[in-house]
């Protein structure tokens, strides 16, 4: 089974600043790699997939880079709404998944 | 517009099953898989396992093989996702999901509390 290891665990941004989460998978996932957002009380929403392509509606603030065992997930300058939970996720052609435990974005 | 609506609320005790619904509408049903995520609260996403709504298979993930079985109604646009010998910690809010490169969708979510 993949593990997928997210860092940091809590990361504190001030408004307008850059975030950068890590993504490491313990092995080659190739560029099967999704990354979602998630607010209390909601459903995930999906971010990025492949890796690097944002999903329908995403703003360009969010962009996503890596393969194999590495990834990233960076938010160029955040807005009070990108304050959330962020999961990575690998999926084999969409059959099997595994998310990491999450990193928190908090307003510092 | 693509929506999928899950059954309400579910209290359960300690081996008991419980099965969860999710209605699609807006699309076909028969074209996309049904993935299905719990979340324990205060906790990470738990991926369960998949089904394609046109053949019915399946694929589980190995933590829930032989205590989840994923089926569908065609006739009615419905999946089901059904856990066996539940136990305290399968309490959790449990979601259906379309996802892919098309884009993704989510059931509000199931909350299944187990609890004797």
């Amino acid at each position: 089974e993949i593990v997928m290891t997210q860092s940091p665990a809590t990361l504190s941004v001030s408004p307008g600043e850059r975030a950068t989460l890590s993504c490491r998978a313990s092995q080659s996932v190739s560029s099967n790699l999704a990354w979602y957002q998630q607010k209390p009380g909601q459903a995930p929403r999906l971010l990025i997939y492949g890796a690097s392509t944002r999903a329908t509606g995403i703003p360009a603030r969010f962009s996503g880079s890596g393969s194999g065992t590495e990834f990233t997930l960076t938010i160029s300058s955040l807005q009070s709404e990108d304050f959330a939970v962020y999961y990575c996720q690998q999926y084999n052609n969409w059959l099997t998944w595994t998310f990491g435990q999450g990193t928190k974005v908090e307003i510092k | 517009q693509v929506q999928l609506v899950q059954s309400g609320a579910e209290v359960k005790k300690p081996g008991a099953s419980v099965k969860v619904s999710c209605k699609a509408s807006g699309y076909t049903f028969t074209s996309y898989d049904i993935n299905w995520v719990r979340q324990a609260t205060g906790q990470g996403l738990e991926w369960m396992g998949w089904m394609n709504p046109n053949s019915g298979n399946t694929g589980y993930a190995q933590k829930f093989q032989g205590r989840v079985t994923m089926t569908r109604n065609t006739s009615i646009s419905t999946a089901y996702m059904e856990l066996s010998s539940l136990r305290s910690e399968d309490t959790a809010v449990y979601y259906c999901a379309r996802v892919g490169n098309s884009g993704d969708y989510w059931g509000q979510g199931t909350l299944v509390t187990v609890s004797s």
